[in-house]
């Protein structure tokens, strides 16, 4: 069982442009999460997302970020006009949905690191 | 809002010797999980260890157990013979049980493995 896919694993964009990362959850699995880390930091929640549906974005900055999980294809977290603080390395964590049970196991992807020159 | 504090930068052990790192965290709720994951050099953020605040028993992994103290929001963990492969960022981690599926992390520990 493959586990979560992230890609790219490593991303430069220059101030302005838009990034878009995308994370393919474990099979069976249709909770995504996503994190981040500045570096020296520990690792800041995002965005909880199932599938079409965006449950918890209470961590989303207000303006430029957005996140989609659609029914077929993989979780994307898109920043658009790309700032020097948005360089982080951006986690995404995926946990399945067990019949009768609030999911808890969070299982992490590699990262993507994001640089903005 | 719930915070998890981890109040040693980094730490150092020799190898095979028993190190413990230390978290505290604050929250009004009597449910939640709590978690210890590691961090190597790869990025890649590998679960060490569980506790669910409702079981009194303290959990145990292997070389690597915990120190729950409900009371004192306390949830330390301790490393037995150590090995150079356990170096890496250490980060705790709590989480509501009945809502909120976000974890929250602590700050994090730099574990150095002498050899």
């Amino acid at each position: 069982n493959a586990g979560v896919m992230q890609n790219p694993r490593h991303l430069v964009r220059r101030r302005g442009q838009e990034a878009r990362l995308r994370c393919s959850p474990m099979k069976g699995h249709s909770h995504v999460y996503w994190y981040r880390q500045l570096p020296e930091e520990g690792l800041k929640f995002m965005v909880y997302l199932q599938k079409e549906n965006i449950i918890d974005e209470s961590g989303m900055p207000k303006e430029r970020f957005s996140a989609e999980f659609p029914k077929e294809g993989p979780s994307i977290l898109r920043i658009q006009q790309v700032v020097r603080g948005d360089s982080a390395a951006y986690f995404c964590a995926s946990s399945p949905v067990i019949e009768g049970q609030v999911p808890y196991e969070q299982y992490f992807g590699p990262g993507t690191r994001l640089t903005v020159t | 809002a719930q915070t998890v504090t981890q109040s040693q930068p980094e730490m150092s052990v020799q190898e095979a010797e028993t190190v413990t790192l230390s978290c505290t965290y604050d929250t009004s709720e009597s449910d939640y999980y709590l978690f210890w994951y590691k961090q190597p050099p790869s990025r890649q953020m590998i679960l060490v260890i569980r506790q669910e605040a409702y079981k009194q028993q303290n959990a145990t992994e292997n070389r690597f157990s915990v120190n729950f103290q409900k009371a004192a929001k306390s949830f330390s963990l301790k490393i037995s013979d150590s090995q150079l492969g356990d170096a890496a960022m250490y980060f705790c981690a709590y989480r509501h049980m009945e809502y909120g599926n976000k974890l929250v992390f602590g700050a994090g520990t730099i574990l150095r493995v002498k050899s």
